[in-house]
């Protein structure tokens, strides 16, 4: 079946620094999502992107749709304690949750 | 707070018995999906409801069903339940059935011993 590579699985940083993960796949996605999951929570959707190409800011986050439909980035600037958490990226092929695929997230420490 | 409500948040079982998980969608949201959390696999997807209705289908083992109800809040029935099963099991909504916009409840956490 469809599956999303994520990475890194982890990440250390100290408060102030940018992050920088990303999800890759052999299959194409027509769209792509990132959640956070903070502890004890339920993920949280932070940006939904649908176009090949679409970069897509919010606040510090900023995201973009990879040209080939098989990869997106995530990237966090300037990081916060309260940036620790988990972090999906999803890819869904098309309507119907059933392709909607989570990638194994992102664990971010962040030390103040 | 996302306004989804699932019960009970912990549940403490023996393997063979069965567990019914319950999930209220966010007002308005007609659609209610059911996702499995494990330490090491991530969210997969179990099953999908829509008004009522399945929608969509997971990986979601034999032993477990589930169901809408008329007032659109959903249960998970676990039965048989295997040391495997424990997991976190989460329930999402949408207002239609297009598995972009979930919003999630904080989760169920089963422990089978």
């Amino acid at each position: 079946g469809q599956q999303l590579n994520q990475s890194p699985q982890s990440m250390f940083i100290q408060e102030g620094e940018d992050v920088s993960m990303n999800c890759t796949s052999s299959s194409i996605f027509n769209t792509w999502l990132w959640y956070k999951q903070d502890p004890g929570e339920g993920p949280v959707l932070l940006i939904a992107l649908y176009k090949a190409g679409e970069l897509t800011s919010n606040g510090r986050l900023t995201a973009q749709f990879g040209i080939t439909r098989k990869d997106s980035f995530l990237n966090i600037s300037a990081s916060i304690p309260s940036d620790v958490g988990i972090y999906f990226c999803a890819g869904l092929t098309q309507g119907g949750s059933e392709k909607l695929v989570f990638g194994k997230g992102t664990k971010l420490t962040v030390n103040p | 707070d996302s306004g989804v409500t699932q019960t009970p948040k912990h549940l403490i079982t023996a393997t063979g018995q069965r567990v019914t998980l319950r999930c209220s969608p966010r007002s308005g949201d007609l659609s209610v999906y059911w996702y499995q959390q494990s330490l090491d696999q991530g969210l997969q997807f179990l099953i999908q409801y829509y008004n009522g209705e399945e929608r969509a289908k997971g990986n979601i083992l034999e032993r477990f069903s589930a169901q809408q109800f008329p007032d659109l809040h959903s249960e998970l029935n676990l039965s048989s339940l295997e040391l495997g099963d424990s997991a976190l099991y989460f329930c999402a909504s949408s207002v239609d059935g297009s598995g972009t916009w979930l919003f999630f409840g904080e989760g169920s956490r089963l422990t089978v011993l």
